[in-house]
């Protein structure tokens, strides 16, 4: 199956620096990639869309001025998580779709736990 | 309403027990319909599609009915390693690509 990869794997930092995490799919490619935020106990939700070539698109509520996102090529997207505070503290998920015929699915990276202190 | 409701549970089986999880989705216009599985404190992963006709794989059958915009997941004999948590995902492609994942269930199966 396609396989996509994220790094860091796990962050620890102070509130008020920005931290980058990257997705990249590594046997496809992706024009679009998805990136998710997941609390304890709940469910994943999208954050934003992230277009290879051009903006990503937000869901209500996230801040794009926050949580930036920069899709250059067809097999990297990062999200910037900038001045973070220990609210931001979650397990962040990438998804990525294949260009190529697979239908709907989506193939997820390993995730990224941010601890902001 | 949530777009995608599932029972949260948890469902506590003993070993060899069959086990069923049920899923609704609010949205008509849905186009595809998955089961993830997710273990702690990892990435979901992709256990099987959903398909009107039916899909089995193994000890797992999973079910779409349209009309009733109702989704379930069968695990027959249960293993201790099927202990996870179970997502009901629904994706649409109208007015762009979304994907909705419903809380999920929580199972334990227990020797």
């Amino acid at each position: 199956g396609a396989v996509v990869s994220q790094h860091p794997s796990w962050v620890i930092c102070k509130s008020g620096t920005s931290v980058k995490i990257e997705c990249r799919s590594l046997d496809f490619q992706a024009t679009t990639m998805f990136w998710y935020r997941q609390f304890p106990k709940q469910s994943l939700m999208l954050m934003a869309t992230s277009n290879e070539g051009s903006k990503a698109t937000y869901e209500q509520g996230v801040e794009k001025d926050k949580f930036l996102i920069n899709h250059a090529s067809l097999t990297l997207s990062t999200l910037t998580v900038t001045s973070a505070h220990p609210e931001d503290s979650s397990f962040y998920i990438c998804s990525a779709r294949d260009m190529g015929d697979r239908g709907m699915e989506q193939f997820f990276g390993p995730g990224t736990r941010l601890t902001v202190l | 309403r949530k777009e995608v409701e599932q029972d949260p549970g948890p469902f506590n089986v003993p070993e060899g027990a069959t086990v069923a999880f049920n899923c609704t989705y609010s949205n008509s216009a849905s186009q595809s319909f998955f089961w993830y599985r997710q273990d702690c404190r990892k990435e979901p992963k992709l256990l099987m599609s959903v398909y009107s006709s039916g899909n089995e794989d193994g000890r797992f059958t999973a079910q779409l009915n349209r009309a009733s915009q109702y989704i379930s997941l069968l695990i027959r004999d249960s293993k201790l390693s099927d202990s996870a948590t179970y997502l009901c995902v629904v994706t649409s492609n109208t007015g762009g690509f979304k994907t909705i994942f419903g809380a999920g269930t929580r199972l334990f199966v227990k020797a």
